[in-house]
Protein backbone atom coordinates (compact mmCIF):
# COMPACT_ATOMS: atom_id res chain seq x y z
CA UNK A 1 0.00 0.00 0.00
CA UNK A 2 1.36 3.42 -0.91
CA UNK A 3 1.77 5.80 2.17
CA UNK A 4 2.98 9.54 1.46
CA UNK A 5 4.65 11.26 4.26
CA UNK A 6 5.46 14.90 4.58
CA UNK A 7 7.53 16.57 7.35
CA UNK A 8 5.51 18.53 10.09
CA UNK A 9 5.36 22.05 9.93
CA UNK A 10 8.19 25.23 8.65
CA UNK A 11 8.39 28.95 9.68
CA UNK A 12 9.95 30.99 7.11
CA UNK A 13 9.87 35.05 6.62
CA UNK A 14 8.15 36.77 3.99
CA UNK A 15 10.71 36.42 0.88
CA UNK A 16 11.90 33.26 1.48
CA UNK A 17 11.43 30.11 -0.17
CA UNK A 18 10.30 26.39 1.06
CA UNK A 19 10.93 23.55 -0.11
CA UNK A 20 7.86 20.84 0.77
CA UNK A 21 8.80 17.04 0.47
CA UNK A 22 6.35 14.13 -0.23
CA UNK A 23 7.84 10.82 0.06
CA UNK A 24 6.40 7.76 -1.17
CA UNK A 25 6.64 3.92 0.93
CA UNK A 26 5.29 0.71 -0.23
CA UNK A 27 5.18 1.26 -4.00
CA UNK A 28 6.75 3.59 -6.17
CA UNK A 29 4.94 6.00 -7.52
CA UNK A 30 6.36 5.91 -11.15
CA UNK A 31 3.09 4.78 -12.63
CA UNK A 32 1.00 7.45 -10.99
CA UNK A 33 0.35 11.08 -11.24
CA UNK A 34 1.35 13.35 -7.63
CA UNK A 35 -1.02 16.63 -6.73
CA UNK A 36 -0.52 19.39 -4.62
CA UNK A 37 -3.39 20.79 -2.22
CA UNK A 38 -2.97 24.06 -0.40
CA UNK A 39 -5.56 24.58 2.49
CA UNK A 40 -6.04 27.90 3.87
CA UNK A 41 -6.96 28.10 8.08
CA UNK A 42 -10.44 27.83 7.74
CA UNK A 43 -10.60 27.38 4.09
CA UNK A 44 -11.49 24.64 1.61
CA UNK A 45 -8.47 22.61 -0.54
CA UNK A 46 -7.32 24.26 -3.31
CA UNK A 47 -6.06 21.82 -6.19
CA UNK A 48 -2.74 23.24 -7.30
CA UNK A 49 -1.45 21.14 -9.96
CA UNK A 50 0.26 17.36 -10.72
CA UNK A 51 3.73 16.11 -12.04
CA UNK A 52 3.41 13.63 -13.71
CA UNK A 53 5.94 11.07 -12.00
CA UNK A 54 6.06 9.20 -15.35
CA UNK A 55 8.06 11.86 -17.58
CA UNK A 56 8.64 14.41 -14.80
CA UNK A 57 6.08 17.29 -16.85
CA UNK A 58 4.48 19.41 -14.32
CA UNK A 59 0.69 21.19 -14.88
CA UNK A 60 -0.39 24.46 -12.24
CA UNK A 61 -3.56 25.68 -11.25
CA UNK A 62 -4.23 29.20 -12.77
CA UNK A 63 -3.49 30.06 -9.14
CA UNK A 64 -0.11 28.51 -9.20
CA UNK A 65 1.60 29.64 -11.60
CA UNK A 66 5.24 31.61 -11.42
CA UNK A 67 6.16 30.99 -7.81
CA UNK A 68 5.75 27.65 -7.60
CA UNK A 69 7.46 24.43 -8.57
CA UNK A 70 6.79 21.10 -8.67
CA UNK A 71 9.52 18.34 -8.71
CA UNK A 72 10.80 14.84 -7.71
CA UNK A 73 14.04 12.78 -7.50
CA UNK A 74 12.94 9.18 -8.25
CA UNK A 75 16.23 7.96 -6.57
CA UNK A 76 14.51 8.64 -3.11
CA UNK A 77 10.99 8.38 -3.99
CA UNK A 78 10.51 12.15 -3.04
CA UNK A 79 7.99 14.58 -4.55
CA UNK A 80 8.79 18.13 -4.27
CA UNK A 81 7.19 21.44 -4.17
CA UNK A 82 8.77 24.39 -3.77
CA UNK A 83 7.06 27.99 -3.34
CA UNK A 84 9.67 30.91 -3.68
CA UNK A 85 8.91 34.98 -2.53
CA UNK A 86 6.65 33.51 0.25
CA UNK A 87 3.97 35.62 0.98
CA UNK A 88 1.54 36.05 4.16
CA UNK A 89 -1.02 34.35 2.44
CA UNK A 90 0.59 31.86 1.63
CA UNK A 91 0.45 30.31 5.31
CA UNK A 92 -1.73 27.02 4.74
CA UNK A 93 -1.13 23.21 5.13
CA UNK A 94 -0.07 21.77 1.91
CA UNK A 95 -1.04 18.39 0.96
CA UNK A 96 0.34 15.71 -1.58
CA UNK A 97 -2.13 13.19 -2.56
CA UNK A 98 -2.69 11.02 -5.56
CA UNK A 99 -5.02 8.07 -6.61
CA UNK A 100 -4.28 4.29 -6.22
CA UNK A 101 -7.13 2.52 -6.08
CA UNK A 102 -9.60 5.06 -7.75
CA UNK A 103 -6.75 5.15 -10.42
CA UNK A 104 -7.51 7.57 -13.24
CA UNK A 105 -11.01 8.61 -11.47
CA UNK A 106 -10.05 12.46 -10.80
CA UNK A 107 -10.47 11.16 -6.83
CA UNK A 108 -7.39 10.91 -4.32
CA UNK A 109 -7.56 8.05 -2.32
CA UNK A 110 -4.01 8.52 -0.44
CA UNK A 111 -2.92 11.31 1.09
CA UNK A 112 0.38 12.86 2.97
CA UNK A 113 -0.09 14.02 6.29
CA UNK A 114 0.56 17.70 5.60
CA UNK A 115 2.97 20.40 5.89
CA UNK A 116 2.35 23.42 8.02
CA UNK A 117 3.84 26.37 6.40
CA UNK A 118 3.49 29.27 8.70
CA UNK A 119 4.95 32.55 7.20
CA UNK A 120 5.64 35.56 9.16
CA UNK A 121 8.67 38.33 10.14
CA UNK B 1 -12.64 28.41 -11.87
CA UNK B 2 -14.28 29.18 -8.52
CA UNK B 3 -14.70 27.37 -5.88
CA UNK B 4 -17.99 25.02 -5.71
CA UNK B 5 -20.66 26.11 -3.76
CA UNK B 6 -21.49 24.34 -0.60
CA UNK B 7 -23.45 25.50 2.32
CA UNK B 8 -21.15 26.00 5.45
CA UNK B 9 -22.88 23.97 7.88
CA UNK B 10 -25.32 21.01 8.10
CA UNK B 11 -26.47 19.20 11.17
CA UNK B 12 -28.76 16.49 12.35
CA UNK B 13 -29.63 13.56 15.30
CA UNK B 14 -27.87 10.10 15.91
CA UNK B 15 -29.53 7.64 13.59
CA UNK B 16 -31.05 10.60 11.42
CA UNK B 17 -30.16 11.25 7.60
CA UNK B 18 -28.85 14.99 6.88
CA UNK B 19 -27.74 15.84 2.90
CA UNK B 20 -24.86 18.28 1.46
CA UNK B 21 -25.69 20.10 -1.36
CA UNK B 22 -22.42 20.91 -4.17
CA UNK B 23 -23.22 23.48 -6.73
CA UNK B 24 -21.04 23.85 -9.60
CA UNK B 25 -21.63 25.17 -13.28
CA UNK B 26 -22.47 23.50 -17.01
CA UNK B 27 -18.09 23.82 -17.57
CA UNK B 28 -17.75 21.48 -14.00
CA UNK B 29 -20.56 19.19 -12.56
CA UNK B 30 -22.89 18.96 -15.48
CA UNK B 31 -20.43 18.13 -17.70
CA UNK B 32 -18.53 15.57 -15.66
CA UNK B 33 -19.62 12.66 -13.47
CA UNK B 34 -16.17 13.43 -11.44
CA UNK B 35 -17.66 14.43 -7.96
CA UNK B 36 -16.26 13.32 -5.24
CA UNK B 37 -16.40 14.04 -1.30
CA UNK B 38 -13.91 14.18 1.15
CA UNK B 39 -14.33 13.86 4.77
CA UNK B 40 -12.24 15.79 6.69
CA UNK B 41 -11.71 15.73 10.91
CA UNK B 42 -10.01 18.50 12.34
CA UNK B 43 -6.14 17.95 12.06
CA UNK B 44 -5.95 15.89 9.49
CA UNK B 45 -5.47 14.98 6.36
CA UNK B 46 -8.99 14.66 4.10
CA UNK B 47 -10.60 10.94 3.41
CA UNK B 48 -11.93 10.01 0.21
CA UNK B 49 -16.00 8.49 1.14
CA UNK B 50 -17.09 8.93 -3.17
CA UNK B 51 -15.76 9.37 -6.19
CA UNK B 52 -17.65 9.23 -9.93
CA UNK B 53 -20.62 10.72 -7.89
CA UNK B 54 -22.07 7.68 -6.34
CA UNK B 55 -18.85 5.01 -5.91
CA UNK B 56 -17.50 4.01 -2.45
CA UNK B 57 -13.73 3.16 -1.74
CA UNK B 58 -13.00 0.02 0.06
CA UNK B 59 -13.75 0.08 3.48
CA UNK B 60 -16.11 3.02 3.33
CA UNK B 61 -19.86 2.33 5.17
CA UNK B 62 -23.15 1.99 3.02
CA UNK B 63 -24.41 5.25 5.12
CA UNK B 64 -22.67 7.43 2.48
CA UNK B 65 -24.46 8.12 -0.71
CA UNK B 66 -24.19 10.48 -3.09
CA UNK B 67 -25.92 11.37 -6.31
CA UNK B 68 -26.03 14.79 -9.40
CA UNK B 69 -28.70 16.33 -10.82
CA UNK B 70 -27.43 18.84 -13.54
CA UNK B 71 -25.01 21.35 -11.88
CA UNK B 72 -25.92 19.89 -8.65
CA UNK B 73 -24.11 17.04 -6.41
CA UNK B 74 -25.62 15.81 -3.21
CA UNK B 75 -23.91 13.72 -0.18
CA UNK B 76 -26.37 11.77 1.97
CA UNK B 77 -25.04 10.38 5.31
CA UNK B 78 -27.73 8.12 6.68
CA UNK B 79 -27.87 6.99 10.25
CA UNK B 80 -26.01 9.59 11.88
CA UNK B 81 -23.27 8.54 14.15
CA UNK B 82 -21.38 11.01 16.01
CA UNK B 83 -17.71 10.09 14.34
CA UNK B 84 -19.62 11.83 11.28
CA UNK B 85 -19.28 14.68 12.61
CA UNK B 86 -16.48 16.67 10.54
CA UNK B 87 -16.33 19.15 7.25
CA UNK B 88 -16.85 17.62 4.07
CA UNK B 89 -15.56 18.67 0.82
CA UNK B 90 -17.19 17.99 -2.68
CA UNK B 91 -14.57 17.97 -5.76
CA UNK B 92 -14.99 17.89 -9.33
CA UNK B 93 -13.06 17.50 -12.19
CA UNK B 94 -13.04 20.84 -14.74
CA UNK B 95 -11.49 20.09 -18.04
CA UNK B 96 -8.40 20.48 -18.82
CA UNK B 97 -6.60 18.21 -15.88
CA UNK B 98 -7.97 21.19 -13.89
CA UNK B 99 -9.64 19.93 -10.19
CA UNK B 100 -11.97 22.15 -8.18
CA UNK B 101 -12.87 21.32 -4.25
CA UNK B 102 -15.79 23.32 -2.57
CA UNK B 103 -15.41 25.22 0.19
CA UNK B 104 -16.93 23.24 2.60
CA UNK B 105 -20.00 22.19 4.67
CA UNK B 106 -19.42 21.24 8.84
CA UNK B 107 -21.84 18.75 9.65
CA UNK B 108 -22.53 18.78 13.47
CA UNK B 109 -24.01 15.47 14.83
CA UNK B 110 -26.64 16.82 17.72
Amino acid sequence: QVQLVQPGSDLKKPGASVKVSCKASGRTLSNYGLNWVRQAPGQGPEWMGWINMNNGKPYYAQAFTGRFVFSFDTSVSTAYLEISGLQSDDTAVYYCATDVAVAGRKAYDIWGQGTTVIVSS
Amino acid sequence: QSALAQPPSASGSPGQSVSISCTGTSSDIGTYDYVSWYQQHPGRAPKLILYEVNKRPSGVPDRFSGSKSGNTASLTVSGLQTDDEAAYYCSTYAGRTNMIFGGGTKLTVL
